[in-house]
């Protein structure tokens, strides 16, 4: 059983660029969400798909989009950088509520 | 603002026992988790607790919930430096599957 792979492990970006992020989920789980760990901070969930569709979001602006795909793996997309937006992406799995949710290793993004 | 506190930092020596705390302000919480994350890396589910429960025992760890308080704390037995990590205490609350965390309690292990 594999577990959730995300990848890059490290992107650069410029200010203004776009970035897409990916990320596989563990065999079985269903429900992908993303969060951003700024550093010294807790995670901030940012939104969750569940069977292809957005199921909750966090307080992030529209320029924070997502899709999951039939596989169940899923994109996290950001436009417009920002300096602010540097932090770890985090991508968890899990088969709905309660089981708990399986992270991956994260994105590193440092916008520059 | 954060809906979970923890307090920030945490000295321990090796082979004592470690607590930390946290509280909650969700009275609807359904499950508490405590994730360990190393350097560098995601986090790592140690262990959850469903909110009609009291306590969880699991080898080395032990979760203690007092729902009237809203206060978890997670116990970690003998104290090894490989323990040395930021653990995050998280919960979700009814019908809504984000997970809320805590800012982490960075445990440092001494010899």
């Amino acid at each position: 059983e594999t577990g959730v792979t995300q990848s890059p492990t490290h992107l650069i970006k410029t200010r203004g660029q776009q970035v897409t992020l990916r990320c596989s989920s563990q065999s079985g789980h269903n429900t992908v969400s993303w969060y951003q760990q700024a550093l010294g901070q807790g995670p901030q969930f940012i939104f969750q798909y569940y069977r292809e569709e957005e199921n909750g979001r966090g307080n992030f602006p529209p320029r924070f989009s997502g899709l999951q795909f039939p596989n169940y793996s899923s994109e996290l997309n950001v436009n417009a950088l920002e300096l602010d937006d540097s932090a770890l992406y985090l991508c968890a799995s899990s088969l709905g509520q309660g089981e708990g949710y399986t992270f991956g290793s994260g994105t590193r993004l440092t916008v520059v | 603002g954060e809906d979970v506190e923890q307090s920030l930092f945490l000295s321990v020596r090796e082979g004592d026992s470690s607590v930390i705390n946290c509280t909650y302000t969700d009275s609807s919480s359904t499950y508490l988790y405590w994730y360990k994350q190393e350097p560098g890396a995601g986090l790592q589910l140690l262990t959850y607790i469903f909110s009609n429960m009291d306590m969880k025992q699991d080898q080395r760890l032990t979760v203690l919930l007092n729902k009237k308080d809203k206060h978890l704390s997670l116990r970690i037995a003998d104290t090894q430096t490989g323990d040395s990590a930021i653990y995050f205490c998280a919960e979700t609350v009814f019908n809504d599957y984000k997970l809320s965390f805590g800012a982490g309690t960075t445990v440092t292990v001494r010899a």
